[in-house]
């Protein structure tokens, strides 16, 4: 089962910002929290991930809670291209097969 | 960069037959991973190669499925005989070290 809960769907108007939460609250101390998504027919494509520390790339931002039990990935200019299901992972760094993905949040950006 | 290569795209066939699904890895990649994807879930993990060994196949349905990485480079995974519920895109990952990298993803329609 995924170590993650997010909501299920999100809408977000075009050009602001999209904010997907992820609850983690069973998450250990060596366990990073990544982010990938999924557009419709394509694989699962990489976007950030972290440890305690906030991280920003090219792509998006992700903020993570000081007792590290949820995280916020944020799109900070939303654009009809980033609709996609987004997924929040949980796993230790030396434990490559541990990807265990639940349902996502469905991202929805509207014009 | 050339991405994670997986023929073919698409494939029909009948229950009881059998059907095999190709993938390139990124070059250099020592890790391969295949997932079944069924409608509105997320990815599951079948089994991780890492170069031509098996690391986890533990989810793998061995009465059906196979799998094989030969060289330690591409990989073929198989289902004889399919049933109506294999029906999933079956997506291959790579990885050099903690991310992978997602292929495009064969989907499997099973009549």
């Amino acid at each position: 089962d995924a170590k993650t809960t997010q909501p299920p769907s999100m809408d977000c108007a075009e050009g602001r910002a999209a904010n997907l939460p992820c609850n983690h609250s069973t998450i250990s101390g060596n366990e990073y929290v990544y982010w990938y998504r999924q557009i419709h027919s394509q694989g699962p494509q990489y976007i950030i991930h972290g440890l305690k520390n906030n991280e920003t790339n090219e792509m998006a931002s992700l903020i993570i809670t000081e007792d590290r039990k949820s995280s916020t990935l944020i799109l900070p200019h939303a654009t009809l291209r980033d609709t996609a299901v987004y997924y929040c992972i949980v796993r230790a760094p030396y434990n490559n097969n541990d990807m265990r993905f639940g349902a996502g949040t469905r991202l929805t950006v509207k014009p | 960069e050339a991405g994670v290569a997986q023929s073919p795209r698409y494939k029909i066939i009948e229950k009881r037959q059998s059907v095999a699904f190709w993938c390139n890895p990124i070059s250099g990649h020592a890790t391969l991973y295949w997932y079944q994807q069924i409608l509105g879930q997320g990815p599951k993990l079948l089994i991780q190669f890492q170069n031509n060994g098996v690391v986890d196949d533990s989810q793998l349905p061995k009465d059906r499925f196979s799998a094989e990485r030969l060289k330690g480079v591409d990989s073929t995974l198989k289902i004889q005989p399919a049933k109506l519920e294999d029906s999933a895109v079956y997506l291959c990952a790579s990885s050099l070290s903690k991310t992978q990298y997602f292929g495009p993803g064969t989907r499997l329609l099973v009549l």
